[in-house]
Order: C-alpha cells, then sequence, then structure tokens
C-alpha cells in the first residue's frame, strides 16, 4: 500500500467551482506539504504544515486555502477555481525528527484542469 | 533567500555515455541539498542528499552528486546512462531548518539507445 496517497488523481472542474484535494499519509510524519507543478517551472510551495495547529504559506498561496484535519490527513481547497490553477499537484511529508533529515515523501499527485 | 537553478532543461545522452546534470544554490544559511527523479505518471522520490559530513554523496540507482560550496553547486553524475535512467531530474535546497524546500525547474534526461 502506498505510504502517501492522494485523491482525486484525475479531476476536469470549471471557472468558478469549489474544489478539495485530498492528502493522506500512513508514515506517521508531522510534517506536511502541498505544492504545485507546471512545466518549465518546477515544485512551487502553497502551503506547508507542521502539525495540526501550525499552518503556513508557502511561495504561492493566494487562491488556495488549507486543512490539517489529523497529523494524518492535510487537504487543499480551491475556494473559487481558475483556469491558471490547472497544474499537477503534489502531497509530500517529511519527518521533523533528525534521522530522516529534509527527505520528503511524495504521492503520486493529482492532476486538475480548471476549464 | 534560498533558490535553485538548473542549467539545461532537456539533456540527451546515449546508453553508457556519462550522465551530467547541474545544479546551482544560493542559500544564505548552510543548506539540505537534493536531488528527486520523477518518472512518467508518477510523485518524485529521493535519490540522493547531502545535510552534513562528507561532500560526495552516493544516491539509488549508481547516482552521486558533489557539494561544492565554493562553488555553490551540487552537480548529479552517472559515470554510465542506463535507458531505465530517462525521467525528469530536480535539484531542491532547504535551510538546515528544515521549514521549506526550493526545486529548480527540473531536467529531463533522454538515454539514447
Amino acid at each position: 500500500d502506498a505510504d502517501v496517497t492522494q485523491t482525486p488523481r484525475n479531476r476536469i472542474t470549471k471557472t468558478g467551482k469549489r474544489i478539495m484535494l485530498e492528502c493522506s499519509q500512513t508514515k506517521g510524519h508531522d510534517r506536511m506539504y502541498w505544492y504545485r507543478q507546471d512545466p518549465g517551472l518546477g515544485l512551487r510551495l502553497i502551503y506547508y504544515s507542521f502539525d495540526v495547529k501550525d499552518i503556513n504559506k508557502g511561495e504561492i498561496s493566494d487562491g488556495y486555502s488549507v486543512s490539517r484535519q489529523a497529523q494524518a490527513k492535510f487537504s487543499l481547497s480551491l475556494e473559487s477555481a481558475i483556469p491558471n490553477q490547472t497544474a499537477l499537484y503534489f502531497c509530500a511529508t517529511m519527518a521533523s525528527g533528525s534521522k530522516l533529515k529534509g527527505e520528503q515523501f511524495f504521492g503520486p499527485g493529482t492532476r486538475l484542469t480548471v476549464l | 533567500a534560498q533558490s535553485v537553478t538548473q542549467l539545461g532543461s532537456h539533456v540527451s545522452v546515449s546508453e553508457g555515455a556519462l550522465v551530467l546534470l547541474r545544479c546551482n544554490y544560493s542559500s544564505s544559511v548552510p543548506p539540505y541539498l537534493f536531488w528527486y527523479v520523477q518518472y512518467p505518471n508518477q510523485g518524485l522520490q529521493l535519490l540522493l542528499k547531502y545535510t552534513t559530513g562528507a561532500t560526495l554523496v552516493k544516491g539509488i540507482n549508481g547516482f552521486e552528486a558533489e557539494f561544492k560550496k565554493s562553488e555553490t553547486s551540487f552537480h548529479l553524475t552517472k559515470p554510465s546512462a542506463h535507458m531505465s535512467d530517462a525521467a525528469e531530474y530536480f535539484c531542491a535546497v532547504g535551510a538546515n531548518t528544515g521549514n521549506q524546500f526550493y526545486f529548480g525547474t527540473g531536467t529531463s534526461l533522454t538515454v539514447i539507445p
């Protein structure tokens, strides 16, 4: 079974719709991240969370919100989707302990298309 | 502030040839440096990382990278390319606080038979 799962894997929606992307992990990691990947731009950080009560904006948080419902779950919402939010979205986890310094574990991605 | 520059968005090598993917970084604090690989329709997976200690780090699948502080570089190499190495490769930098990570724009590696 995958350690980091994302649902849905693919989604097509229309401009103005509210969309939620979900991420679950069984790795027991405390830190979780949401990135978007665009061709030629690499991965850019949207939000990150160090625990349920600690949520932080990344470099491109405008138009997005997140919810950390539990240590294992981190959801990304687009309140009113727009076409330039069409991208591949990745969730990642990381342990804060020293044993796995800095190593992030990525989910398989959600491909979102906004028409 | 931290940032990563990957020179060459596309690199092609012949099977059996040397692979060299370039990464330069900027960081105001001692960096953590990473190379991740992304195969088609998959998430990223860690190839190797530098945190502290030995500057030449070895990773999976025969890849290695050397941290050169004076050149602010962390180039990825593999002596002999294999067809299965065809993928997208991302360099990333993070501060030793581990709060945020910044990724390069990626290099797509093509291996020619």
